[in-house]
């Protein structure tokens, strides 16, 4: 089975501070996401990855950057955490056109 | 643009039949994928639809007309722990493998 890790599963953080979301796979999937959810909008792709070092903006990028230094790890950097960046964020990754992303737990930033 | 259309709540009881449906407007289409997510859970992959017609996966099934640009989840003998949220997802564009989501369907199984 596919496991994609979050480092954390809650965390609060102060606005202005910066903020790192990590992301593990363990399946050598060539794809990684960051997607943000909230309430009565669904899932929304903040960025995504398709190689190391490669990324690509989604829909809701602003605020937010990516880092993706290793196949297996993809990270999530909040460059001044905003309170409207309190949100739950869920990492995903796939192995390719049409397979299925395999979603972490999911981290329930607060930023105060 | 690309925009999914989905109810935002059903309510069903237990042994029925429930059908979720999605619409979508996207600039080209590559497939109508849909995922379950339990209260604090993570959404998993439930089917993918490439083409016309119904897959069928134990108690649940996924519809696509790609001429009608709509798709339906059907969940069959309904029980409690379906309850969950329910996303219709598109792809992004052509090259790509990221997802586009609907807002989600609230399911609400009673007994």
């Amino acid at each position: 089975d596919v496991k994609v890790t979050q480092s954390s599963r809650y965390l609060v953080k102060r606005t202005g501070e910066k903020v790192f979301l990590e992301c593990v796979q363990d399946m050598d999937h060539e794809n990684m996401f960051w997607y943000r959810q909230d309430p009565g909008l669904g899932l929304r792709l903040i960025y995504f990855s398709y190689d190391v070092k490669m990324k690509e903006k989604g829909d809701i990028p602003e605020g937010y950057s990516v880092s993706r230094e290793k196949k297996e790890r993809f990270s999530l950097i909040l460059e001044s955490a905003s309170t409207n960046q309190t949100s739950m964020y869920l990492c995903a990754s796939s192995s390719g056109m049409n397979s299925p992303l395999h979603f972490g737990n999911g981290t329930r930033l607060t930023v105060t | 643009g690309q925009s999914l259309e989905q109810p935002s709540e059903v309510t069903a009881v237990e042994g029925a039949i429930v059908q979720i449906n999605c619409t979508y407007q996207t600039s080209g289409f590559y497939g109508l994928s849909w995922y379950q997510q339990h209260d604090g859970g993570a959404p998993t992959f439930l089917s993918y639809n490439g083409l016309d017609g119904l897959e069928e996966t134990g108690r649940f099934s996924s519809f696509l007309s790609r001429s009608d640009s709509y798709g339906y989840l059907l969940l069959q003998e309904l029980q409690m722990k379906d309850s969950a949220s329910y996303f219709c997802a598109v792809r992004r564009s052509q090259a790509g493998t990221a997802l586009i989501f609907g807002k989600g369907t609230t399911l609400s199984v009673s007994s």
